[in-house]
């Protein structure tokens, strides 16, 4: 079992629309989960992140997280196109004794216009 | 605030040849750094962790050897990769982060091309 799953996509969805991204984790014990959006060619850039269960809302942006579920998410209302990227699931987990990161495969996001 | 460069943006070199990439923290001090590597249409993977006056932990797999990162203050990381051959053409990219957060800033990247 991968450490950080997410579906790579693509997900398309029509500009104005909510798009939901989604991200399971294996270590019950992580701590810290973070949404990175990446766009071709570029390194990453980080859109949120998030500690504690519920919701975290910034903008256009909300991430949920359900521990219990192992289960973040990432919801992206009046989607652009500038949105279509590549977002990437990130997780701290509790093992390897330092702030390592664990990264998903990535969710490829594209808008409509 | 949190502005972490990478020099240089680009490299080609020819196989055999050693390459060292920079990694700077702008604006704050950095006593973690993350080097990563990017396959195209692959995720992000960890090659080592270095910390400010310490050695650099590697991931499983990452030879030491060739990927030697250097972390001599609080604003520079350097990746050296020695002896680089085709299979190790790639997107490396670091990451910093401060001790007191456990948010990792991304550098720009470097496009490395080994002939």
């Amino acid at each position: 079992q991968k450490e950080v799953e997410q579906n790579s996509g693509p997900l398309s969805v029509p500009e104005g629309a909510i798009a939901s991204l989604n991200c399971t984790y294996s270590d019950r014990g992580s701590q810290s989960f973070f949404w990175y959006r990446q766009y071709s060619g570029k390194s990453p850039e980080l859109i949120m992140f998030i500690y504690s269960n519920g919701d975290k809302e910034d903008g256009r942006f909300t991430a949920q997280l359900n521990k219990a579920s192992q289960y973040v998410s990432l919801l992206i209302r009046d989607s652009q196109p500038s949105d279509s990227a590549t977002y990437l699931c990130a997780v701290n987990p509790i093992s390897g004794g330092y702030q390592k990161v664990t990264f998903g495969i990535g969710t490829k996001l594209q808008v409509i216009p | 605030g949190a502005v972490v460069s990478q020099h240089p943006s680009r490299v080609i070199c020819k196989s055999g040849t050693s390459v060292k990439i920079e990694c700077r923290s702008l604006d704050f001090q950095a006593t973690t750094m993350f080097w990563y590597r990017q396959f195209p249409k692959q995720s992000l993977m960890l090659m080592a962790t270095s910390n400010e006056g310490s050695k650099a932990t590697y991931e499983q797999g990452v030879e030491k050897d060739k990927f030697l990162i250097n972390h001599a203050s609080l604003t520079l990381s350097t990746l050296t990769v020695t002896s680089a051959h085709p299979e190790d053409s790639s997107f490396y990219i670091c990451s910093a982060r401060t001790g007191t957060s456990y948010e990792q800033f991304f550098g720009p990247g470097t496009r490395l091309t080994v002939l």
